[in-house]
């Protein structure tokens, strides 16, 4: 079984510029998780779909940042326009239930220059 | 609010030798415990657990850790370190019975010594 995947794995872009970041979760979990971690610091909750619905956004920075979850299968979130201080990791999760065990995915690592 | 903090950036041990990892929480309700570990360029994996029951948990790899309520502390142990263990490892919480996300430790880098 596949585990959860992230697209791309590095992004370099250009303070201004947009850039979208693709996850695909385990099949048939209908839960999906954003987290990141800036640079020295923790990871920290972005939000959380159950299924299309956002569950709780309330670690999303600023309105910055958008995630959508069209169909309830894969995720993106678009950063427009990022800025120097979204540089990072970018993890996403998912989990078949409520408070079950999130399997994480390889992080894409964004670079805003 | 929650905390996790982990009070170790870096932690240097030799090959073979034991290791302890430190983590103390703060929280004001129940939580349930975690110790997920990274190693070099792949995700975070699940180490350890702590839901309820037990207050000593075993993990994958040899790794086990203690939950202590009165200290506040959920410190993941190995007897004997290989250097496969080289990674870096994040304590986390998350609230009993209610939103699920997960709240993380800045982490601490394993470096295994030849």
């Amino acid at each position: 079984e596949a585990g959860v995947t992230q697209f791309p794995s590095h992004s370099v872009i250009e303070k201004g510029q947009t850039v979208t970041l693709r996850c695909d979760p385990i099949s048939g979990h209908d839960n999906l998780y954003w987290y990141r971690r800036v640079m020295g610091k923790e990871i920290k909750f972005l939000l959380h779909f159950v299924k299309e619905s956002k569950q709780d956004e309330s670690g999303m920075p600023n309105n910055r940042f958008l995630a959508e979850r069209t169909g309830g299968t894969y995720s993106t979130l678009k950063v427009q326009p990022a800025e120097l201080e979204d540089s990072g990791v970018y993890f996403c999760a998912s989990s078949l239930r409520l408070a079950g065990q999130q399997f994480f995915g390889p992080g894409t690592r964004l670079t805003v220059l | 609010a929650q905390s996790v903090t982990q009070l170790d950036s870096q932690v240097p041990v030799f090959e073979e030798a034991p290791v302890e990892l430190r983590c103390n929480y703060s929280s004001s309700v129940s939580v349930y415990l975690f110790w997920y570990v990274q190693y070099p360029n792949q995700g975070l994996q699940l180490l350890l657990k702590y839901l309820s029951g037990s207050t000593l948990v075993k993990g994958i790899n040899g790794f086990e850790a203690e939950f202590n309520k009165s200290q506040t502390s959920f410190h993941l142990r190995k007897p004997s370190v290989h250097i496969s263990d080289t990674a870096e490892y994040f304590c986390a919480v998350s609230l009993m019975n209610r939103d699920d996300k997960i709240i993380f430790g800045k982490g601490t880098r394993l470096h295994i010594l030849p």
